[in-house]
């Protein structure tokens, strides 16, 4: 069964870079998944970041687009975030799934715990 | 339009049954996905595809499409199925994800 945890810094400067990694246990990441950051700010609803295939090709929100950055690292199985510029609006608890797909539509089958990160000085 | 829209909240009698809807215009090309969160915890996948279930969620759950609109109906409402629950699809691209802005079911 595929386990995936979020790791990195729970307080982040304003302007500063958000960075976060997702290690992938139970499942290889070279596999045929596309592998995504899901974020939700305090009291409010699921926003998708972006997603990450083994080979390094991304897609990202067209919201977050110039300011997010996700890769992967086979070596260690894991694939990562970085969010750039960041304001008091990206305070959120920020998830890593798996996506998966089947005929007709898409899903994320399996999550993170998730990991609150707080954007203050 | 890339967004999903959903009933902000509902209620349902404890063992009766409530429909949550899911609208978008994606959605008349794809099936949506429905995920269950409870206060604290991560999101739990409950349906995909035409009305897929992931083992252990019950079969008190189950999903509909209908054009542009998908649904997730609880059949037999326990307190255990109190929580928020969010719709996702594919936008028209096709390359990104949409939530829908989430439904608060609430059980009395």
């Amino acid at each position: 069964q595929v386990q995936l945890q979020e790791s990195g810094p729970g307080l982040v400067k304003p302007s500063a870079t958000l960075s976060l990694s997702c290690a992938v246990s139970g499942d290889s990441i070279s596999t045929s998944n596309w592998w995504s950051w899901v974020r939700q700010p305090p009291g409010k609803g699921l926003e998708w970041i972006g997603e990450v295939f083994h080979t390094g090709r991304t897609n990202y929100s067209p919201s977050l687009k110039s300011r997010v950055t996700i890769s992967v690292d086979k070596s260690k199985n894991q694939f990562s975030l970085r969010l750039s510029s960041v304001t008091a609006a990206d305070t959120a608890v920020y998830y890593c799934a798996r996506d998966k797909v089947i005929p007709g539509g898409y899903y994320f089958d399996s999550w993170g715990l998730g990991t609150l990160v707080t954007v203050s000085s | 339009s890339s967004e999903l829209t959903q009933d902000p909240a509902v209620s349902v009698a404890l063992g009766q049954t409530v429909r949550i809807t899911c609208q978008g215009d994606s959605l008349s090309s794809q099936y949506a996905s429905w995920y269950q969160q409870k206060p604290g915890q991560a999101p739990v996948l409950v349906i995909y595809g035409r009305n897929n279930r992931p083992s252990g969620i019950p079969d008190r759950l189950s999903g509909s499409s209908s054009g542009n609109t998908a649904s997730l109906t609880i059949t037999g409402a326990q307190a255990e199925d109190e929580a928020d629950y969010y719709c996702c699809s594919r936008d028209s691209s096709g390359n990104h994800y949409v939530f829908g802005t989430g439904t608060t079911v609430t059980v009395v």
